[in-house]
């Protein structure tokens, strides 16, 4: 079975600059998290598409992030002007989430793509 | 939101010793889960627990989910070089918005 497909890897931009990430989630996965990694911290949720609607996103900086999750598949998250403490790594990760509770939390996480904003 | 503090922050393993963590919070939790990150890479998914009192293994891995359903402890055995890494404990607060804690640095003693 195919994992959480994450892409870029890698990304150095400039402040101002603007700067997008995409997400393959694993098959039939309902739902799909971004979380923003910083260097030491553990993983802080951005936010959580349930298909393609939005159950939480209390924690996105919405005048500068915005994501979505078209045909509740693949998701993209944006990033626009970006500035210096966006340095993070971004993660990506689905679940069942057919239900509450049990497998259906179980979220397994893509690679990352570590963002460096110079 | 919910916090989940997870202890110690960081320790020394050396290459055959027994390691225990834990990972503590103000409300109770349904399912706790325990992941474990490489550099480079995203967090991987060790154990997941669903009851409260159970007991759960992975190889050398153990888990087990807290009586009070307020925390749960991660134990591995005989610890080998590639057990160092970081490990987050999680868990679901409502609409199974998973959080995480800090997580546990586990480093060799040279």
């Amino acid at each position: 079975e195919a994992g959480v497909a994450q892409s870029p890897r890698y990304k150095i931009i400039e402040k101002r600059q603007s700067v997008a990430f995409w997400c393959n989630p694993i098959s039939g996965h309902a739902t799909l998290y971004w979380y923003q990694q910083i260097l030491g911290q553990g993983p802080k949720l951005l936010i959580q598409f349930q298909n393609n609607g939005v159950v939480d996103d209390s924690q996105l900086p919405k005048d500068r992030f915005s994501a979505e999750r078209l045909k509740g598949v693949d998701s993209t998250l944006k990033i626009q002007p970006a500035k210096l403490e966006d340095s993070a790594v971004y993660l990506c990760a689905s679940s069942l989430g057919q239900g509450a509770g049990g497998a259906n939390t179980e979220a397994f996480f893509g690679q990352g793509t570590r963002l460096t904003v110079v | 939101g919910q916090q989940l503090n997870q202890s110690p922050q960081s320790m020394f393993i050396q290459e055959g010793e027994d390691v225990s963590m834990n990972c503590t919070s103000s409300s109770i939790f349904n399912t706790w889960l325990w992941y474990k990150q490489d550099p480079g890479e995203g967090p991987v998914l060790l154990i997941a627990l669903y009851k409260a009192g159970e007991l759960t293994s992975n190889g050398r891995l153990t888990a087990q989910f807290g009586i009070t359903r307020k925390d749960s402890f991660l134990n591995i055995s005989a610890s080998i070089p590639s057990d160092v890494g970081i490990y987050f404990c999680a868990g679901p607060e409502y609409g199974n918005k998973l959080v995480f804690g800090a997580g546990t640095i586990l480093r060799v003693k040279s």
